[in-house]
């Protein structure tokens, strides 16, 4: 069985100032791990994915996030926060497996989000 | 590539009438995923088709179903609907390749239930 948890469930910051949103999991399975973010009224928009290549992934408009296996931990980043970050973020473990065709399947297993405000 | 697309955006209903929601994924992707977001219970997970199978099934009662068709379409209905299953129904698909695993997602459906 796999679960995430994410430790906080409202960060705010000031722009410019970095971001910190926390996140911890548990996997019976090496692990793939993700951030989602979700703007309000919109879908979601993968931000990151770590799937034990590097343990540090970078993803889309500046975060990044370090996968530790000994803290079970993928905590998502930002050196600088912009005023358009402001959503709710989400992360995602999935176990599964790989068939014969290549195809991966299983479920995504969403913590239960982080909504990150910004003040000017 | 057009991304994934869901049919109807919206959509209110009555308590017992009964809905079916369309998904067309990202071309070329075969596994198509539903989700169900409230503010309550979060995300969680409905289905996952691949190749017109299902493949994995959450915690939800038989109320809820769903199919793929051959082009990957997906649909999923939900019959005798209750005041709880209005929510944010979002469908994900995913590309064929092993590891990695992210899944790509729509829009959303919003249901209400009245």
């Amino acid at each position: 069985a796999q679960s995430v948890t994410q430790l906080d469930s409202h960060v705010s910051v000031s722009e410019g100032t970095p971001v910190l949103l926390r996140c911890n999991y548990s996997s019976s399975y090496s692990p793939s791990l993700f951030w989602y973010v979700q703007h309000p009224n919109k879908g979601l928009q993968l931000l990151l994915k770590y799937t034990s290549a590097a343990t540090l992934v970078k993803g889309i408009n500046g975060f990044e996030a370090e996968f530790k296996k000994s803290e079970t931990s993928f905590h998502l980043t930002k050196p600088s926060a912009h005023m358009s970050d402001a959503a709710e973020y989400f992360c995602v473990v999935r176990g599964g497996s790989t068939n014969a065709g290549g195809t991966s399947y299983g479920k995504l297993t969403f913590g239960q989000g982080t909504i990150l405000t910004v003040h000017p | 590539k057009a991304g994934v697309t869901q049919t109807p955006r919206y959509l209110i209903k009555t308590r017992g009438q009964q809905v079916t929601l369309s998904c067309s994924p990202i071309s070329g992707h075969r596994s198509v995923s539903w989700y169900q977001q409230t503010p309550g219970q979060g995300l969680q997970f409905l289905f996952e088709y691949f190749s017109e199978t299902q493949r994995n099934k959450g915690n939800f009662p038989g109320r809820f179903s769903g199919r793929q068709f051959s082009n990957s379409r997906s649909e999923m209905n939900v019959s005798t609907l209750e005041l709880g299953d209005s929510a944010l129904y979002l469908c994900a698909s995913s590309p064929p390749l092993q590891g990695g695993g992210e899944q790509f997602f729509g829009p959303g459906t919003r249901l209400t239930v009245l």
